[in-house]
């Protein structure tokens, strides 16, 4: 079936560590995204590649950084995580859509990560 | 920027009740997205909502997007232990996207 892959679904990580999670699609889609999730809070988008083009959220901290070689792979890089980067962390695509908010994104299942 | 306020934050009730929760903003909205998050998942979208006053239909769940599309709102009849899960909304309009905080969604047996 054509999902969206995340790896791995939870990661531990020490104050100061550089981290990377990854994530993979089967769905063929331009558009994907790096969401940020607090218990409780609604996912914030950190940023989105369309094809190539990268597109940072104004209010990103510079210590988040992504890759994507290609079409199916994406990475979230975390340079020094902090206490306050705990958090699930949500990949998802879309097509591009004819009108804003109207695409359908698939969400990946998420990797929790813990920082101590 | 555009903020979604969702109501109630918590809801817990019986299997066989009936409930709506509730998207509402200040700001007008092009689209408006309804998702069902469950633990340890990520989001899954249930319906999409362009038109003022529409009215979508998905099994047991009823989507309805207000006539200024400022707000929208979700009723499920007959709750069921399977629609227990975080909903969200998401709106889209000239800042882009905004998710609100969703509202936790318990369905006791």
């Amino acid at each position: 079936d054509a999902m969206v892959i995340q790896n791995p679904r939870y990661q531990v990580t020490q104050f100061g560590k550089p981290v990377t999670l990854s994530c993979s699609q089967t769905l063929n889609h331009n558009v994907m995204y790096w969401y940020q999730q607090k218990s409780s809070q609604a996912p914030k988008l950190l940023f989105h590649y369309y094809d190539k083009d990268f597109n940072n959220e104004a209010d990103t901290p510079d210590n988040f950084q992504s890759r994507r070689p290609n079409t199916s792979f994406c990475f979230l890089d975390i340079r020094s995580p902090g206490l306050g980067d705990a958090a699930m962390y949500l990949c998802a695509t879309s097509k591009t859509p004819d009108k804003i908010g109207v695409e359908t994104q698939y969400f990946g299942p998420g990797t929790r990560l813990l920082v101590l | 920027t555009q903020l979604l306020e969702q109501s109630p934050q918590f809801l817990s009730i019986q299997e066989g009740e009936n409930l709506t929760v509730y998207c509402n903003s200040s700001s007008v909205f092009s689209s408006l997205q309804w998702y069902r998050q469950e633990p340890g998942e990520g989001p899954v979208l249930l319906v999409t909502v362009v038109t003022g006053g529409e009215v979508k239909k998905l099994k047991r769940l009823t989507f309805q997007f207000g006539d200024a599309r400022k707000d929208s709102s979700l009723h499920i009849t007959a709750a069921q232990p399977g629609d227990t899960g975080l909903y969200l909304c998401r709106g889209g309009g000239a800042d882009g996207l905004t998710f609100g905080k969703g509202t936790h969604l318990i369905i006791q047996p």
